[in-house]
């Protein structure tokens, strides 16, 4: 199936390690997306790459590292976490943003995050 | 910031019955707006979207009003079934803005048999 898919699906784990989310897109897009929803549904932007590099970095912790080693994988890297960063976490993908136009979105199912 | 909201974060209708979700925008250059309905458990799916240069969209059962003059627009649901039932998100982008959309908070959709 044609989709954006994201491991693992939950996470828990303890204050100050170190983990990482991972995104892959097989729809062709050239432009990956993180968002973070938080307890009450707000779902804010985090980064976004055009083809392996950063076009948006919203005001977002340097704990927090986008790497894409390709334009269909976007994984997340996230150091020393902290309480604030218990949320769900979504991969996006679309064709880029031109100029003139806007491309939709296609999000993963999202990646639950539990900092203990 | 600038930033879109939602005037109810919860609606209850009735199986059968029409849906009418309100969203407050500020951002004055927006020129696109999306609807996404997130299920539980899921991420956002797109519904319908609109330009600024249009005030009305129709799609399947959905339709989204625009009126730049108050900047608000809503997405009324026709003959709203369970299957309905879902947070709605408004969310806005503007041409140049790398296709980066600014979400509101979300009504949550109740649909009561």
């Amino acid at each position: 199936d044609t989709a954006v898919s994201q491991t693992p699906k939950y996470l828990v784990t303890q204050m100050g390690n170190d983990k990482s989310i991972k995104c892959e897109q097989n729809l062709g897009h050239d432009t990956m997306y993180w968002y973070k929803q938080d307890s009450k549904k707000f779902l804010k932007i985090m980064f976004s790459y055009n083809n392996k590099e950063l076009i948006i970095n919203e005001t977002v912790p340097n704990r927090f590292s986008p790497k894409s080693p390709d334009k269909a994988h976007l994984n997340l890297h996230i150091n020393s976490l902290e309480l604030g960063d218990s949320a769900v976490y979504f991969c996006a993908s679309s064709l880029p943003g031109a100029s003139s136009s806007y491309n939709e979105q296609f999000f993963g199912p999202g990646t639950r995050l539990t900092v203990l | 910031g600038e930033s879109v909201g939602l005037h109810l974060p919860t609606l209850s209708v009735q199986e059968g019955d029409n849906s009418i979700i309100n969203c407050a925008y500020s951002n004055s250059a927006s020129d696109y707006f999306i609807w996404y309905k997130q299920e539980s458990g899921k991420g956002p799916q797109f519904i319908i979207d609109i330009r600024s240069n249009m005030d009305k969209r129709q799609g399947q059962r959905v339709t989204v009003l625009l009126n730049k003059t108050v900047k608000h627009l809503s997405l009324q649901i026709a003959a709203t079934q369970p299957g309905d039932s879902a947070v709605y998100f408004c969310a806005e982008s503007f041409t140049g803005g790398g296709n980066k959309l600014t979400f509101g908070t979300g009504t949550q959709l109740k649909v009561e048999l």
